[in-house]
């Protein structure tokens, strides 16, 4: 079965409500990142977070290992957040990543 | 700064043809990767790599092979192409010794006609 279930799949916000992105695993896990993704573009790291929280700006990143789960969490949105949210569980042995399916963020104005 | 560079970003190759995806990275790093992302089913990795002449399958390596001739460049085979490997490529480099998160490529835009 898959790896790593994110949701939700697509989300639609007006400008200025607050987003909440998950990520659940379904095995043990050595770290997680979450990326960001416009359509057609490269895969931009928002966070590498082992554990704990991690606050950049208007994005808090949260993962609890024991729990395998992760989530990303985004106040205030604005219509250049929008595109495709990924995360990615990063195994002990080669440091590869497993990848979500992604959430596609859309915030209007 | 930081980068790993892909070649060529846009790709046209018909059925049956070689093709051969270029990355360079200019971190140091010894961990490098090939991934290809379609809809409906994310990125899957292809292959990977320790360091240079290290070479590793992924989750679908099938009709794939890959070569790092250096600790700086690692390239993704395709000997035979058909067109279910019409995909969009991406190259990432990272280091698990450093703890350096993977970074990525800009990515190739393949098509196999």
């Amino acid at each position: 079965g898959q790896q790593v279930q994110q949701s939700p799949t697509s989300l639609v916000l007006q400008e200025g409500e607050n987003a909440e992105l998950q990520c659940n695993f379904s095995t043990s896990l050595n770290s997680m990142q979450w990326f960001y993704q416009r359509p057609g573009g490269s895969l931009i790291s928002v966070f590498y977070n082992p554990s704990g929280t991690k606050q950049s700006g208007r994005l808090t990143s949260t993962t609890v290992i024991k729990e395998r789960r992760s989530s990303l969490h985004i106040s205030s949105s604005q219509i250049t957040d929008s595109g495709t949210y990924l995360c990615a569980m990063v195994s002990s042995g080669s440091w590869q990543l497993i990848f979500g399916s992604g959430t596609q963020l859309t915030v209007m104005p | 700064e930081a980068a790993v560079t892909q070649s060529p970003r846009n790709k046209v190759a018909v059925t049956g043809g070689k093709v051969t995806l270029s990355c360079n990275q200019t971190n140091n790093h010894n961990n490098m990767y090939w991934y290809r992302q379609d809809t409906g089913h994310g990125l899957r990795l292809i292959h990977y790599s320790y360091g240079a002449g290290s070479t590793e399958k992924g989750d679908i390596p099938d009709g794939y092979k890959a070569s790092r001739p250096s600790q700086e460049n690692f390239s993704l085979i395709l000997e035979l192409a058909t067109p279910s490997q019409t995909s969009v490529y991406f190259c990432a480099s990272g280091d698990r010794d450093r703890g350096q998160a993977p970074l990525f490529g800009e990515g190739t835009r393949l098509s196999v006609l």
